[in-house]
């Protein structure tokens, strides 16, 4: 089965800097990556989508790359504000879109 | 902006009982979800609909699962008899396109004692 990993350790960083948090994932390749956002007790929100062929996709001060060859995607905040602290979660489809497989999440907490 | 709205926020139910999670979708999406998060853990795919029928299904979603969308506005879950270990946030999602991104409900906490 699908197996994503993200850093289970919470990433802390200052107010201002560049957040970089890493999905990767073993067996077969995923056609679509989304990355979303979750707050406490809330539901994920939707926040990035890269496709297989797409080496990189930016909105805002966001910004996620996904290697194929090295299963990888990282995802980017750059500016950082303390309204960023959440657990952003990686999220891929296989070529069968009807779901998703989540990672479990990484902790942002950005300090003012 | 459009909402995923889902009722109850929080249920609490005996085990053996039936409950049904409500979930209106956003209105012009054409796919439905249903996922799951046991506190702590992943979220974890239950179902996904399209035209009226389960697309797919995990394993997770045995007999005791079922989802319906009764009109055209509304999408349910069903669990005809809960087990302890159904505790867990369940989320309605839904999207407009297959392979898009979902927007989800806020979710509701179902607590089976």
């Amino acid at each position: 089965s699908q197996k994503i990993e993200q850093n289970s350790e919470a990433l802390n960083i200052q107010e201002g800097k560049t957040a970089t948090l890493t999905c990767n994932y073993t067996n077969y390749s995923p056609a679509y990556l989304q990355w979303y956002r979750q707050d406490p007790g809330r539901g994920p929100v939707f926040l990035l989508l890269i496709r297989e062929n797409e080496k990189e996709k930016r909105k805002e001060r966001l910004k996620v790359t996904f290697d194929t060859t090295l299963k990888q995607s990282l995802f980017h905040i750059t500016a950082s504000q303390p309204a960023d602290s959440a657990t952003y979660l990686c999220a891929l489809a296989l070529y069968n879109f009807n779901k998703f497989y989540f990672g479990s999440g990484t902790k942002l907490n950005v300090k003012p | 902006e459009p909402e995923v709205t889902q009722t109850p926020s929080h249920q609490v139910t005996q085990m053996g009982q039936e409950v049904i999670l409500r979930c209106v979708p956003i209105s012009n999406h054409l796919y439905f979800y249903w996922y799951r998060q046991i506190l702590g853990q992943k979220v974890e795919f239950l179902v996904s609909f399209y035209n009226n029928e389960i697309s797919e299904k995990s394993e997770i979603f045995d007999d005791q699962f079922s989802v319906e969308r009764p009109d055209g506005s509304n999408f349910t879950l069903k669990i005809r008899s809960t087990k302890l270990e159904d505790s867990a946030m369940y989320f309605c999602a839904s999207s407009e396109f297959q392979g898009g991104g979902y927007t989800f409900g806020s979710g509701t906490r179902l607590t089976v004692v």
